[in-house]
């Protein structure tokens, strides 16, 4: 079974460009989430997607956005990307909105290095 | 102040020993309780959901403190394969937006 895939695995982008991050969700799962993982640190809450709808955002500037297809696939796209946007960014999904019993399963993640 | 706070370590224990890690966390309302592993350079992975009743899965065995809002996890009989980095999360209250500690370090030595 193919679990979450991100698309690419790593990115090098020079200051003030622009990112556009994929993810698919496991088969069946509704839900996509989308997390920045900073080096040293745990991973933080960018958006959640569910049905194609947005359910959540973090505390993140409007330069970040995302959207979620019929197919429930996803993309997180970044604008004038800054050096401390270099990170890891992880997709999670779940079938359901809330996945209080069983958690999110991530993806191996895109690692961006920003220049 | 953080949503979940946690201890970084490093942890440095010989194989066989045990270790416990805790993490604290702030919203009294918060649902939901995991703690996730993560090996260097990859995604965090399920290592187990924790319950009100506490809860064992083989060596590892997670308790919640609802009173005192804190989280647990005992390691026993540490192998080398345990080198990793544990995350303490926790879901929002609305059940959908986890929080993460910034992760324990945990080195295994022979």
């Amino acid at each position: 079974d193919a679990g979450v895939t991100q698309s690419p695995t790593h990115l090098i982008k020079t200051r003030g460009q622009h990112v556009t991050l994929r993810c698919s969700p496991i088969s069946g799962h509704k839900s996509v989430s989308w997390y920045q993982q900073v080096l040293g640190q745990g991973p933080q809450f960018i958006f959640q997607y569910y049905e194609k709808e947005e359910r959540g955002r973090g505390n993140f500037p409007d330069r970040f956005s995302a959207r979620q297809f019929p197919n429930y696939s996803s993309e997180l796209n970044v604008n004038a990307l800054l050096l401390g946007d270099s990170a890891l960014y992880l997709c999670a999904s779940s079938f359901e909105l809330s996945p209080q019993g069983y958690g999110y399963t991530f993806g191996s993640g895109t690692r961006l290095t920003v220049v | 102040r953080k949503e979940v706070e946690q201890d970084p370590g490093p942890f440095n224990v010989p194989e066989g020993a045990t270790v416990a890690f805790n993490c604290t966390y702030s919203n009294s309302a918060s649902q939901s309780f995991f703690w996730y592993r993560q090996d260097c350079r990859k995604e965090p992975k399920l290592l187990m959901s924790v319950y009100s009743s506490g809860n064992e899965d083989g060596r590892f065995t997670a308790q919640l403190n609802r009173a005192s809002q804190y989280i647990s996890l005992l390691i026993r009989d540490s192998k080398l394969s345990d080198s990793a980095t544990y995350l303490c999360v926790v879901g929002a209250n609305t059940g959908n937006q986890f929080y993460f500690g910034t992760g324990t370090s945990l080195t295994v030595i022979p």
